[in-house]
């Protein structure tokens, strides 16, 4: 079985700010089934990548994928307002905890 | 628009039994396969439940296997979740998500799922 496990727990940062989110999973794995989803309070999760890399339609390209292997990056290059929400790390069947940006 | 609505959450009693629904609309149905994935209240997500898009092959997390079962009616452009044996544990919002497992496109708005006595 497949862990995934994401850091840091909370992201404290300023809007305009560059935010750099880590996704580690416990073996190889196929960045096929990598995906970075957004969660704002009181709504349902929204695919922001896929494929480790690809950004899903309709997501501002502020937001960029990265890595393969074990190890995998979202970056949001300067926050906006909307950005602080929960960002979760999937990779096929597994999730990560999740990681909170908030604001500083 | 493509566009999920979960509907069959509620209040059921430990041991008891409860059928979710996702009505789909404004994509082809039959051709994308589904799953179940829920979150307990102020916590992280579990991937639960996997159905292609002919219904012929199904996957479920160790946690209900055995006790929930997937299905879909292409004619209906639905997918259903048979919750039976309900532990305090499935207490969740359950949500379907239109892809493969590992990449949910869309998502519905959930419908929570309360099991207590």
């Amino acid at each position: 079985e497949i862990l995934v496990t994401q850091s840091p727990g909370t992201l404290s940062s300023s809007p305009g700010e560059r935010a750099t989110l880590s996704c580690r999973a416990s073996q190889d794995v196929s960045s096929t089934y990598v995906a970075w989803y957004q969660q704002r309070p009181g709504q349902a999760p929204r695919l922001l990548i896929y494929s480790a890399s690809s950004r899903a339609p309709g997501i501002p390209d502020r937001f960029s994928g990265s890595g393969s292997g074990t190890d995998f990056n979202l970056t949001i290059s300067r926050l906006e307002p909307e950005d602080f929400a929960v960002y979760y790390c999937q990779h096929s069947r597994a999730f990560g905890q999740g990681t909170k940006v908030d604001i500083k | 628009e493509v566009q999920l609505a979960e509907s069959g959450g509620g209040l059921v009693q430990p041991g008891g039994s409860l059928r979710l629904s996702c009505e789909a609309s404004g994509f082809t149905f039959s051709v994308y396969s589904m799953n179940w994935v829920r979150q307990v209240p102020g916590k992280g997500l579990e991937w639960i439940s996997y159905i292609s898009s002919s219904g012929a092959t199904t996957y479920y997390a160790d946690s209900v296997k055995g006790r929930f079962t997937i299905s879909r009616d292409n004619a209906k452009n639905s997918v259903h979740l048979q919750m039976n044996t309900l532990r305090d544990e499935d207490t969740a919002v359950y949500y379907c998500t239109r892809g493969i497992v590992g990449r949910g496109d869309y998502w519905g708005q959930g419908t929570l799922v309360a099991v207590s006595s």
